[in-house]
């Protein structure tokens, strides 16, 4: 199985501010999904998008997915300081077999 | 709450220990994991197991043995660890029939001295 890897490892911005992580991964998925870890907390799911998906949206977070550069992002727009976790991104290869693998994540602070 | 415990949430043992860690899910669901997560290391999946059989098993050395004795439950067995095995271990579950969420569990915080 294969990991997605996140960038930046870290990432520090003011409240009210957009922040955007990325992930890329190496292999053909069925569909990749973000994670929240507040710390030393069990992870969140966020959302789900497809790999025959573009962009996806809930609330304030704005997923793509560009499977020619095997690459996704995350956007949080207009940040909170409740915000301020790490954001993992899961892949599953494609083949059926659904076992999301993680990389390294993305810790971002968000300043009152 | 994500209908997924895990117990206990802190363990302290010696090298010379055994201990089971816990795992329970009430969502219905047909696969659980392991993982552990070690300070600024990927996520690693430990084991999987799907419909109470192991169907993935990523090296892990024999002093973790895992335990599924039906699909709501899920134990890790631990003994004779090493220091460097110290770390947060999160179970989680999902329905592996398609692409859905894992949930997970608050984890256990593992300190091997």
């Amino acid at each position: 199985s294969q990991q997605g890897e996140e960038d930046p490892q870290a990432l520090s911005i003011q409240e009210g501010e957009n922040a955007t992580m990325n992930c890329s991964y190496k292999t053909s998925i069925n569909n990749l999904q973000w994670y929240r870890q507040n710390s030393g907390r069990g992870l969140v799911h966020l959302i789900l998008i497809r790999s025959n998906e573009r962009e996806k949206h809930s609330g304030r977070l704005r997923v793509t997915l560009d499977t020619s550069k095997k690459s996704s992002s995350l956007l949080i727009t207009a940040s909170r300081a409740a915000d301020t976790a790490s954001y993992f991104c899961a892949t599953d290869a494609s083949g059926g077999s659904y076992i999301p693998t993680f990389g390294r994540g993305t810790s971002l602070i968000v300043h009152p | 709450e994500t209908g997924v415990t895990q117990t206990p949430r802190h363990l302290v043992m010696g090298m010379t220990n055994k201990k089971s860690l816990k795992c329970e899910q009430h969502l219905g669901h047909n696969a659980m994991y392991w993982y552990k997560q070690s300070a600024k290391k990927p996520l690693e999946l430990m084991f999987v197991y799907s419909l109470e059989e192991r169907v993935e098993n990523n090296s892990v050395p024999s002093r973790f043995s895992p335990e599924c004795p039906n699909s709501s439950h899920l134990f890790l067995h631990l003994h004779t660890l090493q220091p460097e095995d110290s770390a947060l271990y999160l179970c989680a579950s999902s329905q592996r029939t398609g692409p859905t969420e894992a949930f997970f569990g608050q984890g256990t915080r593992l300190t091997v001295v």
